[in-house]
């Protein structure tokens, strides 16, 4: 098993964009989290899903939504990209739901707004 | 609010020394308290959870409620351990979300 994977590993866009980004889990494990990493600081938590419901949100405005699908693939969708969405966006798997659970991380996906 | 903090961003120590990792939190209720690695070039990976009460590669960690304290020891630190180290919180007040401190880079001198 290759572990989380995520795609694009690098991404440029410009501000009013939007991006999707991609994320598989660990085969086996249901539940996917997203998070968002600026340089210098933690993780922050964006979502997690579980059984293709939403089961978390962080505090991120209404441009972040995310989606999980029957594979327990994972997308997350950023609209109207600002300067600030320049980060390394993690994904995350375990087998149940919860942050209190194992967290299988992806190498990211480097965003970088222009 | 729940907080998680990690007062040092770097901490340079030599092979054999002690290590210690400080890791203070805020939070309300009755927290989980993890600890996250990075080694260069892999990817973040769980080191230990305080409910397991394990010793990992040498490391430990005790939760201080008292003190509101999750530091990560090592009594003999080895080159390899060199990495960035990350501390989490999740509880009931933080809806099971991953709180993580800002991280602490650890080099390890031959």
């Amino acid at each position: 098993d290759a572990g989380v994977t995520q795609s694009p590993t690098h991404l440029i866009k410009t501000r009013g964009q939007h991006v999707t980004l991609r994320c598989s889990p660990i085969s086996g494990h249901k539940s996917v989290s997203w998070y968002q990493q600026v340089l210098g600081q933690g993780p922050q938590f964006i979502f997690q899903y579980y059984e293709k419901e939403e089961r978390g949100r962080g505090n991120f405005p209404d441009r972040f939504s995310a989606r999980q699908f029957p594979n327990y693939s994972s997308e997350l969708n950023v609209n109207a990209l600002l300067l600030g969405d320049s980060a390394l966006y993690l994904c995350a798997s375990s087998f149940r739901q919860g942050a209190n659970q194992p967290q299988h991380f992806g190498d990211g996906t480097r965003l970088s707004i222009l | 609010a729940q907080r998680v903090t990690q007062p040092e961003k770097l901490l340079s120590v030599f092979k054999g020394a002690p290590v210690e990792l400080k890791c203070n939190y805020s939070y309300s209720g009755s927290p989980e308290l993890f600890w996250y690695v990075q080694y260069s070039r892999q990817r973040l990976q769980l080191l230990l959870r305080h409910i397991s009460r394990e010793s990992i590669k040498g490391f430990t960690a005790d939760l201080n409620k008292g003190e509101t304290s999750f530091h990560l020891k090592k009594p003999f630190a080895q080159e390899e351990d060199s990495a960035m180290y990350y501390c989490a919180l999740s509880g009931m007040d933080s809806n099971y979300q991953l709180i993580w401190g800002a991280g602490t880079k650890l080099i390890i001198k031959p």
